[in-house]
């Protein structure tokens, strides 16, 4: 049973390129969230998904950054125009559903380095 | 919002010895607080939750505590070994939409 899968792994972009991270939950899993950890900080929300739905994008900025749950295929955080304050690594976590004490398995990761 | 603090920022223990990490939490609407650990350039990985109607639970050598009163709780690892230093991260979440509010974490060093 393959766990949650994120790629790349590595992403280098040049300021006011785009980003595409790419997750795919767990088997089973329809509930994605995706978490932001930048060096020496802990991990913030960003967004929470269903499949083709936004539940919570409370943590998101307004600005450049958008998420998608499509029907089919993996969930896709999406920073357009990106800024050196965007390197961080970016961490996807599903869940089989949601409410209380559902845990969170957490991918890899994808370590955004913006030049 | 929810707010998670975590004390100590660093803790160092000679092996063998129990290390504690605290945190703190401000949302009294909060009913699940899981525990991960998270090894150099690694996934944060769970090691252990705990509901809100429970008040300890214990797997092998980690326990957590929770204080619902005092909106505080406790990871507990006890007879500590070189592989456990890593980063460990306490989280908090209303189970509304089930969003996580992670604390900074902790960077436990285990001397052999």
């Amino acid at each position: 049973n393959a766990g949650v899968m994120q790629n790349p792994r590595h992403l280098v972009r040049r300021r006011g390129q785009e980003a595409r991270l790419r997750c795919s939950p767990m088997k089973g899993h329809s509930h994605v969230y995706w978490y932001r950890q930048l060096p020496e900080e802990g991990l913030k929300f960003m967004v929470y998904l269903q499949k083709e739905n936004i539940i919570d994008e409370s943590g998101m900025p307004k600005e450049r950054f958008s998420a998608e749950f499509p029907k089919e295929g993996p969930s896709i955080l999406r920073i357009q125009q990106v800024v050196r304050g965007d390197s961080a690594a970016y961490f996807c976590a599903s869940s089989r559903r949601t409410g209380m004490g559902e845990t969170q398995y957490f991918g890899p990761g994808t370590r955004l380095l913006v030049l | 919002g929810e707010n998670v603090e975590q004390h100590p920022s660093t803790l160092s223990v000679q092996e063998g010895d129990s290390a504690v990490i605290k945190c703190t939490y401000s949302d009294s609407a909060s009913n699940y607080f899981p525990w991960y650990k998270q090894e150099l350039g690694k996934r944060p990985q769970l090691i252990i939750d705990i509901r809100s109607n429970v008040g300890e639970k214990k797997d092998q050598r980690i326990a957590v505590t929770l204080n619902k009163t005092a909106k505080h709780f406790s990871l507990h690892i006890t007879e500590t070994q070189p592989e456990d230093s890593a980063v460990y991260f306490c989280a908090a979440s209303t189970g509304a939409n089930s969003k996580l509010t992670f604390g900074k974490g902790i960077t436990l060093s285990v001397r052999p």
